[in-house]
């Protein structure tokens, strides 16, 4: 079945660093790609999503790109800030039904 | 648009009792509504499926006789916890999707989440 494997927490950076966090996902056909953020005592908000093999998914200074030969679809932000303190998701939606697959979840402290 | 409320934010409930969680959909019709369980730092759980006017499906391992789901109209789904023990203790989400939105077959809209403590 559907899979997704996340780098495995917690992140702790400081302002103005360089994030990167890594998802790979098993799958059968072509899956849609999505990273979600979680701030504390709140839901899921979408934050990015790549829909086939070399989209990148971009917003808020986060990009993420759809890599099929690596099955990856790694979160990247080139300058952090505290506000990006939360826990970050990597979801699959696979090709069958809608329903969605999500890694585990990696928090993210970003220190001023 | 596409804002999802839940209701309570949070409940504590004696062990043994019922709780009802509710999920509305503001400002769009939701056909398709989902509740997952999220345990502290960990990943969400789909628990079940459900669509407006229909029986919820349920995923492995997940006892429909004790997270009872209802979804009786187009922006609401309820989720009632029976006979609540401490280990039913975690942070329920719901989310939903439906016709004319934004965004592919897979885009959920969440809730804010309930969390639920049993004593």
């Amino acid at each position: 079945g559907d899979s997704v494997t996340q780098m495995e927490g917690p992140v702790t950076l400081s302002e103005e660093a360089f994030l990167t966090i890594n998802c790979t996902y098993t799958a059968t056909g072509y899956p849609s790609l999505f990273w979600y953020v979680q701030y504390p005592g709140e839901g899921l908000q979408l934050l990015l999503k790549a829909t086939k093999a070399d989209d990148k998914g971009s917003n808020k200074g986060f990009e993420a790109t759809y890599r099929k030969e690596t099955t990856s679809f790694h979160l990247e932000k080139g300058s952090v800030q505290v506000s990006d303190s939360a826990v970050y998701f990597c979801a699959l939606g696979g090709t069958s039904g809608s329903r969605l697959t999500f890694g585990e979840g990696t928090q993210l402290t970003v220190n001023p | 648009g596409a804002v999802v409320s839940q209701h309570p934010s949070w409940v504590i409930c004696k062990s043994g009792t019922s709780v009802k969680i509710e999920c509305r959909s503001l400002d769009f019709q939701a056909t398709t509504m989902f509740w997952y369980r999220q345990f502290p730092k960990q990943s969400l759980m789909l628990m079940a499926t459900s669509n407006e006017g229909s029986k919820a499906t349920y995923e492995q391992g997940v006892e429909k006789d004790k997270f009872l789901i209802n979804h009786a109209s187009l922006t609401l789904s309820t989720l009632t916890v029976t006979s609540a023990h401490p280990e039913d203790s975690s942070f329920y989400i719901c989310s939903a999707r439906g016709p004319g939105l934004a965004g592919g077959p897979h885009e959920q809209f969440f809730g804010p989440g309930t969390r639920l403590t049993v004593l």
